[in-house]
């Protein structure tokens, strides 16, 4: 166990729709990060957080959005869900304040656009 | 930018030992991570260079070279639960940010 939790464990929704992953990180870790990562491909790095603030941005649709709320718990919203979308999304925390740093991550979010 | 290559799959006897490479080029460098993937779950974190040299925790040992670009993990006495992705990645380019690579697909055979 991690220590990083994420909700829900799968999600099953159609073409249009919105909706919202959750993560909370590993107690005292200020860095969360979001990873999207379909059948058979890497992981893509999509946006980081520290400490509330937007750090790094990746591949991430204009169509998604996260934020990272005062409590540290991030959530990861996503769109105009298309069939694409589908795929696993991680997030992942980690403790130190500067430089790369080993991530922790969580178990998940198996999201099946249909 | 990060660029990242490891082969897509290996293929190792029980018992064996195996390497699996990793090169990059990045423009800025703040350490190489590998991590193991079983299909459908989490990463979880193997090991971290940000030195040049062989870094060995038990079964596992990583290796790098800054100046080449250049990572190998190494995993001793192969054992078939070790059959999951090795995923590398090099932090750098931005901060706290980690890029990784596709993932080296083990598969370990009796």
């Amino acid at each position: 166990d991690s220590g990083v939790t994420q909700t829900p464990k799968h999600l099953i929704t159609a073409t249009g729709q919105r909706v919202t992953l959750r993560c909370s990180p590993r107690s005292g870790d200020l860095s969360v990060y979001w990873y999207q990562q379909s059948l058979d491909q890497g992981l893509q790095f999509l946006i980081q957080y520290y400490n509330g603030e937007e750090r790094a941005k990746g591949n991430i649709l204009e169509r998604f959005s996260a934020q990272q709320f005062p409590d540290l718990h991030s959530e990861l919203n996503l769109s105009s869900l298309e069939l694409g979308d589908s795929a696993l999304y991680f997030c992942a925390s980690s403790g130190q304040s500067g430089g790369a740093s080993e991530q922790y991550f969580g178990p998940g979010t198996r999201l099946t656009v249909t | 930018g990060q660029n990242i290559d490891q082969p897509t799959e290996m293929t190792a006897t029980e018992g064996a030992i195996v390497q699996i490479n990793c090169t990059y080029q990045t423009s800025g460098f703040n350490g190489l991570f590998w991590y193991q993937q079983h299909a459908g779950e989490a990463p979880t974190f193997l090991s971290y260079n940000v030195l040049d040299g062989l870094e060995e925790k038990g079964r596992f040992s990583s290796f790098l070279s800054r100046s080449k670009g250049y990572s190998y993990l190494l995993l001793k006495e192969l054992q078939m639960k070790d059959s999951a992705s090795y995923l590398c990645a090099v932090g750098g380019g931005g901060y706290q940010k980690v890029t990784f690579g596709i993932g080296t697909k083990l598969q370990v055979i009796p």
